[in-house]
């Protein structure tokens, strides 16, 4: 059964530093591996998405990558912003075309 | 374009009761689906649609009741609510089940069971 973990849960860092969020999932066999914002209160938005062909997509100061052979993605966050503060989630879909989805990272930028 | 809506925002029921969460989409996709968020999981999903009169049950679907008549609404019933379904419910809609394309999400319903 495929499992989705992101750590930490959450992380506090001052504003202007570059950031790494993980997310690793245990089975490999998925079609791809998405990003995800919440903020308190509202729904989902979605970042990136990576097809399992691919090995990264970038948006603006986002870059996420995926390595399926290790079952990692990370999603790198640079000159981090206040407004980069939510819970950021990664999700994978599995052989049965449906999202996995980790617990999620909250983001907490410092000014 | 409104996306995906949601309604109520909020809700609070006695252990028991029955009632209906609303969901819509304008964007004419054909797959829709419930998940439930409880602190420190991930998403759930509850039941998905890939068009209308086709519904399926996801990972956690005891409890709940779907249809889907039109390509726009897909509500979500919950029979006989428990306190075990105190939750945040999230409907998405999207393309092709999110291969291609990501999922919309709505802004949530807070339900509580008492």
């Amino acid at each position: 059964k495929q499992e989705v973990t992101q750590i930490p849960a959450a992380l506090s860092v001052p504003e202007g530093e570059n950031l790494v969020l993980n997310c690793s999932f245990t089975d490999s066999a998925i079609y791809n591996l998405q990003w995800f914002r919440q903020d308190p209160g509202k729904g989902l938005t979605s970042l990136l998405l990576i097809q399992s062909s691919q090995r990264e997509q970038t948006s603006g100061r986002l870059n996420a990558s995926l390595d399926k052979s290790s079952g990692r993605s990370t999603l790198y966050i640079a000159a981090s912003q206040p407004g980069d503060s939510a819970t950021y989630l990664c999700a994978v879909s599995d052989s049965n075309y449906q999202l996995i989805w980790g617990a999620g990272t909250k983001l907490i930028i410092k000014p | 374009n409104a996306g995906v809506t949601q309604t109520p925002k909020f809700q609070v029921l006695k252990t028991g009761q029955s009632m209906t969460l609303q969901c819509a989409q304008d964007m004419n996709h054909e797959y829709m689906s419930w998940y439930r968020q409880d602190p420190g999981m991930g998403l759930r999903l509850i039941h998905y649609s890939v068009g209308a009169g086709i519904t399926d049950q996801g990972e956690v679907p005891n409890g709940y009741n779907v249809s889907r008549s039109t390509t726009e609404d897909f509500p979500l019933r919950l029979l006989s609510a428990a306190p075990s379904q105190t939750s945040v419910y999230f409907c998405a809609s999207s393309w092709d089940r999110g291969l291609t394309d990501t999922q919309y999400f709505g802004p949530g319903t807070r339900l509580t069971v008492l």
